[in-house]
């Protein structure tokens, strides 16, 4: 399976800042997915990363919201923007390995104060 | 609208007892189904999943059962051990895309 890292692991913020979380995976994958998990619910996809293309984004996520980054096949950012508390989440990178099983970072804890 | 429902929200086992989760879905073009376990403070970590050519797949003390016509897959966990309290995930995949259950907080009393 793959390592997936991500930083920073838990953050508080203020509202109306925006914060970058990071994603690198140890392998080269081709699949790598942005997934939020809501205090107590369960996850909710965000987004497709595509590797050197713009993301592919959900019913009811926006780019301008959570824009991502994807410049090789081993790293992605998502960043949060203009946070309010509503955005107070884990957020969580995926990633595709094998023929189909899909692995999660230990995911980003974020308050929004 | 969840696409994948789950129940129920939580149980209480005993040890060494069993423990039975249950999912439905409506999408026919899901392809793939995994079951999570979530430790607080953690992500999920795949435990076992079937593809729906197979009707049942057991690894260790988890096995999944998975019936295509009504659209169902459960998980049991026999022998419950204290170390299996969780959250339990189903999911189903489309396209590599995960739909997830709302959960099962599982509680194993020692």
């Amino acid at each position: 399976s793959a390592v997936i890292s991500q930083k920073p692991s838990r953050d508080i913020c203020q509202r109306g800042t925006s914060l970058t979380i990071q994603c690198q995976v140890d392998s080269q994958v081709t699949m790598m997915f942005w997934y939020r998990q809501q205090p107590g619910q369960s996850l909710t996809l965000i987004a497709t990363a595509n590797q050197g293309s713009e993301a592919t984004y959900e019913s009811g996520f926006v780019i301008d919201k959570f824009p991502i980054s994807r410049p090789n096949l081993t790293f992605s950012t998502l960043t949060v923007s203009n946070m309010s508390p509503e955005d107070s989440s884990i957020y969580l990178c995926s990633v595709v390995g094998g023929a189909t099983e899909a692995f999660f970072g230990q995911g980003t804890r974020l308050t929004v104060v | 609208q969840q696409q994948v429902k789950q129940s129920p929200q939580s149980l209480i086992v005993q040890k060494g007892g069993i423990s039975i989760i249950n999912c439905a879905y409506e999408n026919t073009a899901f392809d793939y189904f995994p079951w999570y376990q979530q430790f607080p403070g953690k992500g999920p970590a795949l435990l076992i999943a079937i593809r729906p050519d197979v009707s049942e797949k057991k690894e260790g003390r988890f096995t999944i059962s998975f019936n295509k016509s009504a659209k169902q897959f459960s998980l049991h966990i026999m022998d419950s051990q204290p170390g299996d309290s969780a959250t339990y995930f189903c999911a189903a995949s489309n396209d590599y895309k995960l739909s997830f259950g709302a959960g099962t907080t599982v509680t194993v009393r020692a």
